[in-house]
């Protein structure tokens, strides 16, 4: 079973911390990652996409990939309490369908 | 403006009846998903479509029903199979499969049974 795997959390942020968001991923197949915002009673919301190693940075965000140990992982610094929600990492397999983990919750804390 | 449509945002199913949901897209899109979300959990994959009049199964496709008449809808049925249909189900575009552009999602249908 092709698995992406993700802290449940919640994760709790003081307001201007860095938020650090972890995802593991088993399919040594998987060439791109995407980051996703859900708010609660909405649909994913695209943040971030990545699909060379490394760091890709956008405003507050920075995802960072590391295709040798099979992990994703997202930066939000700054951390707003509009940041809170639920963090969906998905990689995509060889015939270009998600896999997506089950989410990680972060609440940021005034 | 350009998007992905889902209708109804809410919807309730009796027992033995099926029960459609509409996917419509104006972006041109040729790859078009299906997703089933329980609270909790992550999305799961109900069928998808790389191009008009074909469509493949995902991981959880029993109960459901799928057709793809024309490049903008991908329509969804939950039949009376489908022995627990309550959930989120979030339908999904992208240029194509093989591009490695991501998906981008509808607002969702909230689907309940009376």
């Amino acid at each position: 079973q092709k698995e992406v795997e993700q802290n449940s959390g919640p994760l709790s942020v003081p307001e201007g911390a860095i938020a650090s968001l972890n995802c593991t991923y088993s399919d040594r197949g998987s060439q791109s990652f995407f980051w996703y915002r859900q708010y609660s009673g909405k649909s994913p919301e695209l943040i971030m996409f990545i699909y060379s190693n490394g760091d890709k940075e956008d405003g507050r965000f920075t995802a960072q990939l590391n295709k040798a140990s099979q992990y994703v992982s997202l930066l939000i610094r700054d951390s707003q309490p509009s940041d809170s929600a639920t963090y969906l990492c998905a990689g995509t397999d060889s015939w270009g369908k998600l896999q997506f983990g089950a989410g990680t919750q972060v609440v940021v804390t005034p | 403006d350009g998007g992905i449509t889902q209708s109804p945002k809410y919807l309730f199913r009796k027992e033995g009846q099926n029960v459609t949901l509409s996917c419509e897209q104006n972006l041109n899109h040729d790859a078009m998903y299906w997703y089933r979300q329980d609270p909790g959990q992550g999305l799961r994959l109900i069928y998808y479509s790389q191009i008009v009049n074909d469509f493949q199964k995902g991981d959880i496709a029993e109960g459901y029903s799928v057709s793809r008449e024309k490049k903008e809808s991908f329509p969804l049925t939950v039949t009376s199979a489908q022995k627990n249909p309550t959930a989120f189900y979030l339908c999904a575009s992208r240029t194509d499969r093989l591009s490695g552009q991501p998906q981008h999602f509808g607002d969702g249908t909230r689907l309940s049974i009376l």
